[in-house]
């Protein structure tokens, strides 16, 4: 089986608390890509991170960073210093492949909501 | 630069009406693709083209018809609207698929009552 699983529904912080949103994967392709993107309640997709399975380091842009360990299969997210801007739907995806084409499998989703 | 365009944002339709989704792209990307978000779920692959005149299924077609006739336009037709297809569209584009993220459309919000 493909697929991606998000096992926390929902994540309720005060602000400035570390979060960290798992994200576990299952494939069968040796070459693959995960994502994580961010659905803000205006509703768009915003693309966060790209990253291949070659790649195992991990990954910090300001105050998020990730970790991918192909030993676990997991690709986490972790949010420093939460912030109220950061409330939103979160979505881990696996790109796999597909009969012409390839396509994006996302998991089902963390909420996060980050109180003053 | 429009990217991924998506009209109209919001819907209502009533049950047994048509209507069809438009998603134009102005990257010039082959790749394009329908999906579907129920609430509380993630996306649902409906269909996908890889070039203009080219479309394939994806895990929830019923329902849906698709055409590409150009590269920047995937329209999505739904015949006989039910409750069922209550949910957000999305449309999304790619270079390439494999490994480069998409560009997201910023969605259909539709109603089927």
């Amino acid at each position: 089986a493909q697929k991606v699983t998000q096992a926390q529904t929902e994540i309720s912080v005060v602000e400035k608390e570390d979060v960290t949103l798992d994200c576990v994967y299952e494939t069968r392709d040796t070459t693959y890509y995960l994502f994580w993107y961010k659905q803000p309640p205006s509703g768009e997709l915003v693309f966060l991170i790209r990253r291949n399975s070659f790649d195992e380091q991990n990954e910090i842009s300001g105050r998020y960073s990730w970790n991918f360990q192909k030993s676990t299969s997991s690709f986490n997210f972790t949010i420093t210093a939460s912030q109220v801007v950061d409330s939103a739907v979160y979505f881990c995806a696996l790109s796999v492949r597909m009969d012409s084409s390839y396509k994006l499998i996302f998991g089902s989703g963390t909420r996060l909501l980050v109180r003053p | 630069n429009a990217g991924v365009t998506q009209t109209p944002k919001f819907r209502i339709l009533k049950i047994g009406q048509s209507m069809t989704l438009q998603c134009t792209q102005d990257m010039n990307h082959n790749y394009m693709y329908w999906y579907r978000q129920d609430p509380g779920m993630g996306l649902k692959l409906i269909y996908y083209s890889v070039g203009a005149g080219i479309t394939d299924k994806g895990e929830v077609p019923n329902g849906y018809n698709v055409s590409r006739s150009t590269t920047e336009d995937f329209p999505l037709r739904l015949e006989l609207a039910a409750p069922s297809q209550t949910s957000v569209y999305f449309c999304a584009s790619s270079s390439s698929g494999y490994g480069y993220g998409y560009t997201f459309g910023s969605g259909t919000r539709l109603t089927v009552v």
